[in-house]
């Protein structure tokens, strides 16, 4: 059973446009809410994370939107451009920060 | 330079045949932790570690084993490995236990035939 439920899957984007990708969870003991990007054949990096008590948070052009009520989550991703196609993961974890679950993963392709 | 290391990057390897992967972090972390990542179900947790000779299991746990003698070191290991456990899998590091970023390593690529 998946504890974070990802969409969209693919998801293509023209330069200077906006992505979004939105992430939901049903466990209300999650504590902590990561995105990270992915590059082909690299590890997941964090990308920026929020916790339960904010609804949103701007690191540059990323923003996560939070909605503690409808347990949902997004990124968005602001004057998106090429070199941000990736794939994203949104996560959650519990318990003082040890057990993870990660969303399914959305391929983000931003064309010129 | 701060990273995660994992050996092998790749491996092809048979059904039955015990094999271990390596993880090595040079960033003094307390936590460490192994993922595989397969399309379609992203990343789901093996196991972790809080601390040396402290493991638990994460949401995917069969058929793997793993031990933290040493601060930076977690290796994986397969005991008899099967088809299934063909995937990539990510090995992590943070520091403390509470909500920090964790640190990944590139990866190791595993087909059992």
């Amino acid at each position: 059973q998946q504890q974070v439920k990802q969409s969209p899957q693919s998801l293509i984007v023209q330069k200077g446009g906006i992505s979004i990708i939105n992430c939901a969870y049903e466990n209300t003991a999650f504590d902590y809410f990561p995105w990270y990007q992915q590059f082909p054949g690299k590890g997941p990096a964090l990308l920026i994370a929020i916790r339960p008590d904010v609804s949103e948070k701007k690191e540059g052009r990323f923003t996560i939107s939070f909605n503690k009520s409808a347990k949902q989550f997004s990124l968005h991703i602001m004057d998106s451009q090429p070199g941000d196609s990736a794939t994203y993961f949104c996560a959650a974890s519990r318990e003082a920060g040890n057990q993870f679950y990660f969303g399914t993963g959305t391929s983000l392709t931003v064309i010129p | 330079e701060a990273q995660v290391t994992q050996n092998p990057r790749y491996l092809i390897t048979v059904t039955g045949k015990k094999l271990t992967v390596t993880c090595s972090q040079n960033m003094n972390h307390e936590y460490m932790s192994w993922y595989r990542q397969d399309p379609g179900l992203g990343l789901r947790q093996i196991y972790y570690s809080m601390n040396v000779e402290v493991t638990d299991k994460g949401d995917v746990p069969e058929g793997y084993k793993v031990s933290r003698k040493e601060k930076r070191n977690f290796p994986l290991i397969l005991e008899s490995p099967s088809p299934n456990q063909t995937s990539l899998y990510f090995c992590a590091s943070k520091q403390g236990q509470g909500n920090q970023p964790q640190h990944f390593g590139d990866g190791t690529r595993l087909s059992i035939l």
